[in-house]
């Protein structure tokens, strides 16, 4: 599996847009990128996943520039129930199962 | 349709006693994995089982731990003689029999275990 890295943490206010940046230069043909987000005290929820150029839904976009090596999550506009971990992850996508592997991910927290 | 169901939501144990963590799919799913996280740790992967099946164990402790998804109720996550470095949030996913082209997990709310 391809090893991925991001920021331990950051922080933003209110009504900004958060971008965080995840680097996996080793990254194969058929791996995906897939984000999610923890709450405290709650289970991992899948927010995004994509394969290449840009991916956009109702909760972000996931920008992924041509050479796959990193990938950037764009929160627009975040609020204080923002605030969560937020992980990348990397790898191949089958029809039936893979298991997860988070990393230590990138704790967001957003001020008032 | 109900998500990710576990219970209970915090146990304590003493060392050496038996823990048993349960977890219900969500409705429809067959894949159920488990996974532990430690303490400012991320998740790591622990077993993957269907109905009656155990598919993959690799991340299960050798010892003390067994895993099991029997045809009717919940999956179980058993431990036994806990020790304090079991001491962590344990989460059971699901996600349906087909996974499409995406292979997305649904999680549930965690069963937090402190062993004295």
């Amino acid at each position: 599996l391809a090893k991925t890295t991001q920021p331990i943490s950051m922080d933003s206010y209110e009504g900004q847009e958060v971008n965080i940046t995840c680097s996996h230069n080793n990254i194969a043909t058929n791996d995906y990128i897939t984000w999610y987000q923890q709450f405290p005290s709650q289970g991992p929820r899948f927010i995004i996943q994509g394969y290449k150029t840009k991916v956009t839904n109702e909760v972000a976009s996931l920008f992924i520039p041509a050479d796959r090596k990193s990938s950037t999550l764009s929160l627009p506009r975040v609020s204080l129930s923002d605030t969560a971990v937020y992980y990348c992850l990397v790898g191949p996508v089958n029809s039936g199962y893979s298991t997860l592997t988070f990393g230590k991910g990138t704790m967001l927290l957003v001020s008032p | 349709n109900a998500g990710v169901m576990q219970n209970p939501r915090h146990l304590v144990r003493r060392r050496g006693q038996e823990a048993r963590l349960r977890c219900s799919p969500m409705k429809g799913h067959s894949h159920v994995y488990w996974y532990r996280q430690l303490p400012e740790e991320g998740l790591k992967f622990m077993v993957y089982l269907q109905k009656e099946n155990i598919i993959d164990e690799s991340g299960m402790p050798k010892e003390r731990f067994s895993a099991e998804f029997p045809k009717e109720g919940p999956s179980i996550l058993r431990i036994q003689q806990v020790v304090r470095g079991d001491s962590a949030a344990y989460f059971c996913a699901s996600s349906p029999i087909e996974g499409g082209t995406y292979n997305e997990q649904f999680f549930g709310p965690g069963t937090r275990l402190t062993v004295l």
